[in-house]
Order: C-alpha cells, then sequence, then structure tokens
C-alpha cells in the first residue's frame, strides 16, 4: 500500500522568502508524484508532477519539485514567496502501470500562510 | 480552458436522506473519480468509473454509495441512507486516458449531515 508524510501541517514564510514544502511516500516502486494546491473555497489544482525523465520538475506560479528517489521524496520549492502562494498544498502519489484507476494517495495537506 | 464543474456547491441533509451528487467532467476524459475530505483530515479516495464500470473502490465505499453516469456527460454520487460521518468535502475528477495521469478536480460539493 502506498502512503504520503507532509511534514508540518503549518508553514509559515515571509513574503521574499523560500517556500520548502516536504513530501516522502512509502511505496514498493516509485510511484508518480503530484503536487496539488488548493486555494480557499477552491477545488485542488496541479501544480506539477513527475512520471518520468528529469528529476527535477517545474510548475506553476514558480514552484518546482525534485524526485529523489534515495530519499523517497518530492519536496516542494519556490524561491521567493508571493502573498499569493498562501493556499493549502497536498503532495499525492499514484501508482504506475496500473491498467485503470490510478487513485491518488494524499498527504495531509501543508497549509501556508504568508506573511507582508 | 474546459474544467470539471459539480452542483450542488454546498447541501445540507438530514441523516437517514438520500443525496445525490453530481458531476460533469471534460468532456473527453474518460476516467472518473470520487473523493472525499472530511473537515480537518487527508483527502481521501472513494471510488473510480471506467468504461461504464468501478475499477477500483475503497473500504469507505460501502453498499451505501453508488455511482452512475447517468448519460454521456454527467457522473453521480448517490449517498442512500446519509450518516453524521459522511458530512464532509467531496470531490470529482476526472482524467483523459492511461498514459495521462493527470486528474483534474472540481471545486467539490460540501456535504453536511444533520
Amino acid at each position: 500500500a502506498q502512503s504520503v508524510t507532509q511534514l508540518g501541517s503549518h508553514v509559515s514564510v515571509s513574503e521574499g522568502a523560500l517556500v520548502l514544502l516536504r513530501c516522502n511516500y512509502s511505496s514498493s516502486v516509485p510511484p508518480y508524484l503530484f503536487w496539488y494546491v488548493q486555494y480557499p473555497n477552491q477545488g485542488l489544482q496541479l501544480l506539477l508532477k513527475y512520471t518520468t525523465g528529469a528529476t527535477l520538475v517545474k510548475g506553476i506560479n514558480g514552484f518546482e519539485a525534485e524526485f529523489k528517489k534515495s530519499e523517497t521524496s518530492f519536496h516542494l520549492t519556490k524561491p521567493s514567496a508571493h502573498m499569493s502562494d498562501a493556499a493549502e498544498y497536498f503532495c499525492a502519489v499514484s501508482a504506475v502501470f496500473k491498467a485503470a484507476g490510478n487513485k491518488l494517495t494524499f498527504g495531509g495537506g501543508t497549509r501556508v500562510l504568508v506573511k507582508p | 480552458e474546459p474544467e470539471v464543474t459539480q452542483t450542488p456547491s454546498h447541501q445540507v441533509t438530514q441523516m437517514g436522506q438520500e443525496v445525490i451528487l453530481r458531476c460533469v467532467p471534460i468532456s473527453n476524459h474518460l476516467y472518473f473519480y470520487w473523493y472525499r475530505q472530511i473537515l480537518g483530515q487527508k483527502v481521501e479516495f472513494l471510488v473510480s468509473f471506467y468504461n461504464n464500470e468501478i475499477s477500483e473502490k475503497s473500504e469507505i465505499f460501502d453498499d451505501q454509495f453508488s455511482v452512475e453516469r447517468p448519460d454521456g456527460s454527467n457522473f453521480t454520487l448517490k449517498i442512500r441512507s446519509t450518516k453524521l460521518e459522511d458530512s464532509a468535502m467531496y470531490f470529482c475528477a476526472s482524467k483523459f486516458e492511461t498514459g495521462s495521469e493527470t486528474q483534474y478536480f472540481g471545486p467539490g460539493t460540501r456535504l453536511l449531515v444533520l
């Protein structure tokens, strides 16, 4: 069974500071990896994903994440936080090579607060 | 840009009542999902649906739950006899095909069971 752990349910950063959100997964084989963002009163929006190829992936809004197989991690970063980054961020995994389904397994989420 | 839509945005119901949550997935997508998020908890998978049948379901998805694609556009989740613990945000998602791994989520329906 797959599982996802996000370290820190709340993170507070100053505007312009580095944003670092941690995600570790447990899976018998390396899964597909995703980061989703949820703004207040909205649905989940894909930020970025890793399936194959380059382990450093870039997403929308200046975010990027690096897949590290040896550490079973997929941490999300943004060099300079903006007020509009205040939201909840979810790391998720899905199985590779499943004929149908490919359900997402989510971490507990990290709520980001950006201070002016 | 195409998006997944869900109705209603909020629903309040009495315990024991039936509710139907509606979703319109993106039109050329083939895989459909329901997830839920109880307040303060993780987003949890409920069920996936492909080729007019359930392809996978979680332990949460018991006999009180059912899904249907009644026509070419809607995808519904029915809870036959709601319990207090069914109160949650319910998300619908859709995906184009195997190999395109991105699931696109709707804005959710917040269900409150009294």
